[in-house]
């Protein structure tokens, strides 16, 4: 079956360091790769996707591109903020975006000042 | 901006009654999700309606629990009798056809089953 794992958290940093989550999947045939972000008190939200092979999601300084080969689709942002903190979820459907989502367990991400 | 509505936000029950909650998405977005979410995990899919029709359900524990979406419009997803794993976070979502890869989630119901 088809399913995604992101690195656990939470993960802490300091406010302008580099950010990568980490996220790989196993599906068969092609997926659709998602990252959503849920802000405390906030319902999720769609933060990038990518429909094909080496296709690059960016959106508010992240960014994440689709790697076949290694089964991947880490997030990253140059430099972080206070208000980058939240829960990442990378998710990914396997049927073009007409099925239901798979989603990781999540990565609590904690930005101090 | 259009945004999904769930009620209730919070819900506490006695293991073995029943409970509802209700979800009316997006005008015009004939997709509708329902997903459970545990503590510390990610959304897990329930059920998918495509307008009135179920698509997939084969997540869904049909010995209690069942959703309809009558009008192809708001939904409603029950659970009876409840029971102590219940307990979690119900999450609707919807998307359009003409965007299928962006789904909507409501700000979700929080169920707790004592």
């Amino acid at each position: 079956g088809n399913s995604v794992t992101q690195m656990e958290g939470p993960v802490t940093l300091s406010e302008e360091a580099f950010l990568t989550i980490n996220c790989t999947y196993t599906a068969t045939g092609y997926p659709s790769l998602f990252w959503y972000v849920q802000y405390p008190g906030e319902g999720l939200q769609l933060l990038l996707k990518a429909t094909k092979a080496d296709d690059k999601g960016s959106n508010k300084g992240f960014e994440a591109t689709y790697r076949k080969e290694t089964t991947s689709f880490h997030l990253e942002k140059g430099s972080v903020q206070v208000s980058d903190s939240a829960v990442y979820f990378c998710a990914l459907s396997a049927l073009g975006g007409a099925d239901g989502l798979t989603f990781g367990k999540g990565t609590h991400l904690i930005i101090q000042p | 901006e259009a945004e999904v509505a769930q009620s209730p936000r919070y819900k506490i029950t006695e293991k073995s009654q029943a409970v509802a909650f209700w979800c009316d998405p997006i005008s015009g977005h004939a997709t509708l999700y329902w997903y459970r979410q545990i503590l510390g995990q990610g959304p897990e899919l329930l059920v998918q309606f495509q307008d009135e029709s179920v698509v997939d359900d084969s997540q869904l524990p049909k010995d209690r629990f069942s959703a309809e979406r009558l009008k192809g419009v708001d939904s409603t997803l029950k659970i009876q009798p409840a029971e102590l794993g219940d307990s979690a976070m119900y999450l609707c979502a919807s998307s359009s056809t003409l965007h299928p890869y962006e789904q909507y989630f409501g700000p979700g119901t929080r169920l707790t089953v004592t």
